[in-house]
């Protein structure tokens, strides 16, 4: 079964500054899809980052970014330039690819992230 | 853009009642999925859907919950007889191939609260 860990149940960051929030995960499976996921005050999930695991390249998005680590199983995010509207539980989570077909995510259990003044 | 939607947005019942939570996954969408989340703890998968009948389900899921595809448009989760561990905050999301990329796009979540 696969797993996904958090170590980091808390972090803060001042605003402007990086942070990176770590993941580690646990498979067999050599196909499959790792996110981040950010849940603000309103509890909405909303998708932060993906990367498949067959592309060695990292993924970004603007001001984050991915450093993924397949062989170590570690799948980190840095958020640059941190902002007041970035303060939110993150979850990183875990797919399997089924060639085709969806699979289910695994979640952390998140990492509450305080961007403050 | 196009977003998943989910109605109610706070359900508050009586334990032993019966609850309906609703969802309209985005249009093009194929595969829907069900989670929970109950509050301070990690989110949790319980159901996938797609062509019409249940994919995949988790322990969770057991018989006191059931899905529905009524239309071309909602996706339905029925709790028969609510348990006071089933307060949780409930996610829909769906997936499909946007641009070649499977990615889980998520409702804003119906809390429920059974007392």
């Amino acid at each position: 079964a696969q797993t996904v860990t958090q170590s980091q149940p808390e972090m803060s960051v001042q605003e402007a500054e990086t942070v990176t929030l770590s993941c580690t995960y646990d498979t067999s499976e050599n196909n499959y899809y790792l996110f981040w996921y950010k849940q603000p005050p309103s509890r909405q999930m909303i998708l932060v980052i993906r990367q498949e695991a067959y592309k060695q390249q990292n993924a970004t998005e603007n001001r984050f970014s991915v450093n993924f680590q397949k062989a170590a199983k570690s799948f980190s995010l840095k958020i640059s330039d941190s902002q007041l509207g970035d303060t939110a539980m993150y979850f990183c989570a875990f797919m399997k690819h089924y060639g085709g077909s969806q699979g289910n995510l695994i979640f952390g259990k998140g990492t509450k992230l305080s961007v403050k003044p | 853009e196009p977003e998943v939607t989910q109605t109610p947005s706070h359900q508050v019942t009586q334990m032993g009642q019966e609850v309906i939570l609703r969802c309209v996954p985005i249009s093009n969408h194929l595969y829907f999925y069900w989670y929970r989340q109950i509050l301070g703890q990690k989110v949790e998968f319980l159901v996938s859907f797609y062509n019409n009948e249940i994919s995949e389900k988790s322990e969770i899921f057991d018989d006191q919950f059931s899905v529905e595809r009524p239309d071309g448009s909602n996706f339905t989760l029925k709790i028969r007889s609510t348990k006071l561990e089933d307060s949780a905050m409930y996610f829909c999301a769906s997936s499909g191939l946007r641009g070649g990329q499977e990615t889980q796009y998520f409702g804003p979540g119906t809390r429920l609260l059974v007392l």
